[in-house]
């Protein structure tokens, strides 16, 4: 069975400060990663994937097997990162997954002004 | 594009009711899927569709049925709603861009049940 894991309900940091928003994973096979984000009002929109290794407002996250990880960070956060942050997995064990996703929890990051 | 939309926003409903949330999307893919958000619990996966006349249970698919007419619609029906059915139900589409399959959500529908 798979698994993700946000163990943070809740982060709040000040505007400038760095934030890390972490998640495990629990897989058998290769996983495909992704965070999602939903800001207030807003729907739920993909900020980005581990196969691409990019950069998407500043935040980056990298996949970690060795410890199945796969943490979402920003160096310097902003208030407009305010948001729920989903983090969350798409398995292939043996065939297509066709994108089925199963979701962490969910973190609500708060910055702070 | 519209996108992928789905009505009502909200919908308030005493137990034992039925209704269906609408959901379609104008981008032509042909997988298109419900979830389930609740506090803590993140979203789960109710149903899923592969494709026109195709559809499959998710992780959470007891009292919901769907069927897959055709690409563009994805309806979801309470069959006998229960007040542990009361969420916000997002339905998504996705295409395999770049062999990974990226899922496209709609605004949500906020349901009570009663």
């Amino acid at each position: 069975a798979q698994r993700v894991t946000q163990p943070e309900k809740l982060l709040s940091v000040f505007k400038g400060a760095p934030v890390e928003l972490k998640c495990n994973y629990s897989y058998s096979g290769s996983p495909e990663l992704f965070w999602y984000v939903q800001y207030s009002r807003q729907r739920l929109q993909l900020l980005l994937r581990h196969i691409s290794r990019e950069s998407i407002k500043g935040f980056t996250a990298d996949l970690n097997k060795g410890e199945t990880s796969f943490h979402l960070k920003k160096p310097f956060a902003q208030e407009e990162d305010s948001a729920m942050y989903y983090c969350a997995l798409s398995g292939n064990a043996g065939g297509t997954s066709y994108g089925k996703l199963t979701f962490g929890q969910g973190t609500i990051l708060t910055v702070h002004p | 594009n519209a996108g992928v939309t789905q009505t009502p926003k909200f919908q308030v409903l005493k137990t034992g009711q039925s209704m269906t949330l609408q959901c379609a999307q104008d981008m032509n893919h042909e997988y298109m899927s419900w979830y389930r958000q609740d506090p803590g619990m993140g979203l789960r996966l109710i149903h899923y569709s592969v494709g026109a006349g195709i559809t499959d249970q998710g992780e959470v698919p007891n009292g919901y049925n769907v069927s897959r007419s055709t690409t563009e619609d994805f309806p979801l029906r309470l069959l006998s709603a229960a007040p542990s059915q009361t969420s916000v139900y997002f339905c998504a589409s996705s295409w395999p861009g770049q062999g990974i399959y990226e899922q496209y959500f709609g605004p949500g529908t906020r349901l009570t049940v009663t």
